[in-house]
């Protein structure tokens, strides 16, 4: 099973509107962290936001903030006041405490969000 | 500038050749992680290292190798390179989390982009 899903190959908003990028998740370990990534066509990978399973407080970083619905197994990404910069793929990420001293992150397939002049 | 350097950014070759990738991580981190981006597996885990040492496995083939040296850098060997093998690999670095799941972003670096022909 997959351990992040995205479900939004792709998503069209027009700028200036709030956008909602969805990502559910599947894990059994009591702590976690979820992470949102933005890769523009350039290709580097931006870190944005971070979300630990036992923060009691949904996360923020400037215009972006995590939904983080923990009996849902959702963090669903949250930009404000969409720019045309804002124009990138999207993954959403987890990582696991599995034992073992491994701690990557596992990512999901990403969406193409595309902002609308 | 996320502080991790990849080299090199582009790299054409031909089938059944070997290649070096090589990432030299974040000041201070001693974590480094490998991952590959194709356009149909998105972003997969390769291997990940630590203070020198190989700390988890993911979906590395068995013609691939990495290792870590003592200055914390890091390389990727692939060798008998299939058309498939075409991608863009990235290198990550974070500081030590140990066991700990619930902290600790990963660096990209910008990716070394592999064409084989």
């Amino acid at each position: 099973a997959q351990k992040i899903t995205q479900t939004q190959p792709g998503m069209f908003v027009q700028e200036k509107e709030a956008v909602t990028l969805d990502c559910t998740y599947d894990t059994s370990d009591p702590s976690y962290g979820l992470f949102w990534y933005k890769q523009p066509s350039s290709g580097e990978m931006i870190f944005l936001i971070y979300q630990g399973s036992y923060d009691q407080q949904n996360a923020t970083e400037g215009r972006y903030s995590l939904n983080f619905q923990k009996a849902r197994k959702s963090a669903n990404l949250v930009i404000s006041a969409s720019q045309l910069g804002d124009s990138a793929m999207y993954f959403c990420a987890m990582r696991e405490n599995s034992g073992g001293g491994a701690d990557g992150l596992t990512f999901g397939k990403g969406t193409h969000l595309i902002i609308q002049p | 500038d996320s502080g991790v350097t990849q080299t090199p950014k582009h790299l054409i070759t031909a089938t059944g050749q070997r290649v070096t990738l090589r990432c030299s991580p974040r000041s201070g981190d001693l974590s480094v992680y490998w991952y590959q981006q194709s356009l149909d597996q998105g972003l997969q885990f390769l291997i990940q290292y630590y203070n020198g040492e190989e700390r988890a496995k993911g979906n590395i083939l068995e013609r691939f190798s990495a290792q870590q040296f003592p200055d914390l850098h890091s390389e990727l060997n692939l060798s008998s390179l299939e058309l498939g093998d075409s991608a863009l690999y990235f290198c990550a670095s974070s500081v030590a989390v140990g066991t700990s799941a619930a902290s600790g972003e990963l660096f990209f670096g910008e990716g070394s982009r592999l064409t084989v022909l």
